[in-house]
């Protein structure tokens, strides 16, 4: 079993829709989670952070975490197609630099 | 800021060929990673650099990769000799660690297809 599980998709909604991408984890020592975005032919670039459980809000992004469950998600609320990208979770262990990363899920948004 | 820069783009050599990836970092962070995307294995971290100094090398898949960090401002990742396996999207990355919540800059990455 992979350290850090996620859905690759890919995943196609119309514009407006609520998006909701998950990753599932084994490592219980997780304590730092983070969302990646990565446009085609880009680096992956920080879209959140989260610091142990609980929710976070950014705009249109919320990112939750459930350490009971070793369960993220990230919400994308009036998805646009601006948001078409592929979408990483990535995970640390406190004191760590190393992130562990899902495989991604490839959204595409349709105008 | 130029953010973290990395050449060659694009890389095709034949197998059995020695390959040189370069990355400059992003000036004043001091740790460096490089990582390798397939479509199979997705991201993967395979040695990263604090402080000029290789702090994890687990990643790194066999004798035929080494990595090098002789300044804070340049990074090399050869593959010697190249297989067509080793064909992927190889990213470098910075961060400046400072006792909190330190956030990974990816460069555009190097594609490298081995025929």
């Amino acid at each position: 079993q992979k350290e850090v599980e996620q859905d690759p998709g890919p995943l196609s909604v119309p514009e407006g829709a609520i998006v909701s991408l998950n990753c599932t984890y084994s490592n219980s020592a997780f304590q730092y989670f983070m969302w990646y975005r990565q446009y085609s032919r880009k680096g992956p670039e920080l879209l959140m952070y989260t610091y142990s459980s609980g929710n976070k809000e950014d705009g249109r992004f919320t990112a939750q975490v459930d350490k009971s469950s070793k369960y993220i998600s990230l919400f994308i609320r009036d998805s646009q197609p601006s948001d078409s990208a592929t979408y990483l979770c990535a995970m640390s262990e406190g004191g760590s630099e190393k992130l562990v990363f899902g495989k991604g899920m490839k959204l595409t948004v349709n105008p | 800021d130029a953010g973290v820069i990395q050449s060659p783009r694009h890389e095709v050599t034949e197998m059995g060929q020695e390959v040189t990836l370069r990355c400059k970092p992003i000036s004043g962070h001091n740790s460096l990673f490089w990582y390798r995307q397939t479509m199979m294995r997705g991201l993967e971290l395979l040695i990263y650099f604090n402080n000029n100094v290789p702090i994890d090398d687990s990643g790194m898949p066999e004798d035929r990769f080494s990595a090098k960090m002789p300044n804070a401002s340049f990074s090399t990742l050869k593959i010697q000799p190249s297989e067509p396996r080793d064909s992927a999207v190889y990213f470098c990355a910075s961060s400046l660690i400072a006792g909190g919540r330190e956030t990974q800059y990816f460069g555009p990455g190097t594609r490298l297809l081995v025929l």
